[in-house]
């Protein structure tokens, strides 16, 4: 079946450093991605589209410049936390689905980000 | 915005006993699917439901979606502790900006004690 695969599972840094996390679509092609963050015990919460070849639309409340996206192919879409604060510290997950009504969505695994 | 109230936000059981998560919404979806998570996973989709009225089974698990396309529920039967998880359901519209995004509800966090 379907598979979204995200790397890396987990990263621990400092303050201050950047963190790219990918997120790619193994066996199809993904016009469409999501990345959402998500707190312990609570749900997901969507940060921003990502669409293949344009601008990542960004949910309400989401810092553009703070969360980078970028979709450079049908298979790839990368999320880079830039200048990492320990507020940032969260789980982050892509999820993928191509296109066609009523497609489920195929999440990754997810990135746990610790900023020290 | 459209909203998916989830309820209950919390549930703890015991084996063998039987559960229902509820997620209802004002507003119709085309699509809703009921989501199982574990710790430090991604959540893995459960089942879709697209056709008010629907009814579909999963060994011990039943979901329902509303006849209005507004409400969805999972049924567990006889509960196992290997059901303990997060679970979640999302909703989907059809088209427009919002095409393929997921409206997620908070959530119930079951624990089934053995």
């Amino acid at each position: 079946g379907a598979v979204v695969s995200q790397h890396p599972s987990r990263v621990i840094c400092k303050s201050g450093t950047s963190v790219k996390i990918e997120c790619r679509s193994l066996d199809f092609q993904a016009t469409t991605m999501f990345w959402y963050r998500q707190f312990p015990k609570q749900s997901l919460m969507l940060m921003a589209t990502s669409n293949e070849g344009s601008k990542a639309t960004y949910e309400q409340g989401v810092e553009k410049d703070k969360f980078l996206i970028n979709h450079a192919s049908l298979t790839l879409s990368t999320l880079t936390v830039t200048s990492a604060h320990p507020e940032d510290s969260s789980f982050y997950i892509c999820s993928a689905f191509g296109d066609g009504l009523d497609q489920p969505q195929h999440f990754g695994d997810g990135t746990r980000l610790s900023i020290l | 915005t459209q909203l998916l109230e989830q309820s209950p936000q919390f549930l703890s059981i015991q084996e063998g006993e039987n559960l229902t998560v509820y997620c209802n919404s004002s507003s119709v979806f085309s699509s809703l699917q009921w989501y199982r998570q574990e710790p430090g996973e991604g959540p893995v989709l459960l089942v879709t439901v697209v056709t008010g009225g629907e009814v579909k089974k999963l060994k011990r698990l039943t979901f329902q979606f509303g006849d209005a396309r507004k409400d969805s529920s999972l049924h567990i039967t006889a509960a196992q502790p290997g059901d303990t998880g997060l679970y979640l359901c999302a909703g989907t519209n059809a088209g427009g900006t919002s095409y393929g995004k997921l409206t997620f509800g908070q959530g119930t966090i079951l624990t089934v004690h053995p």
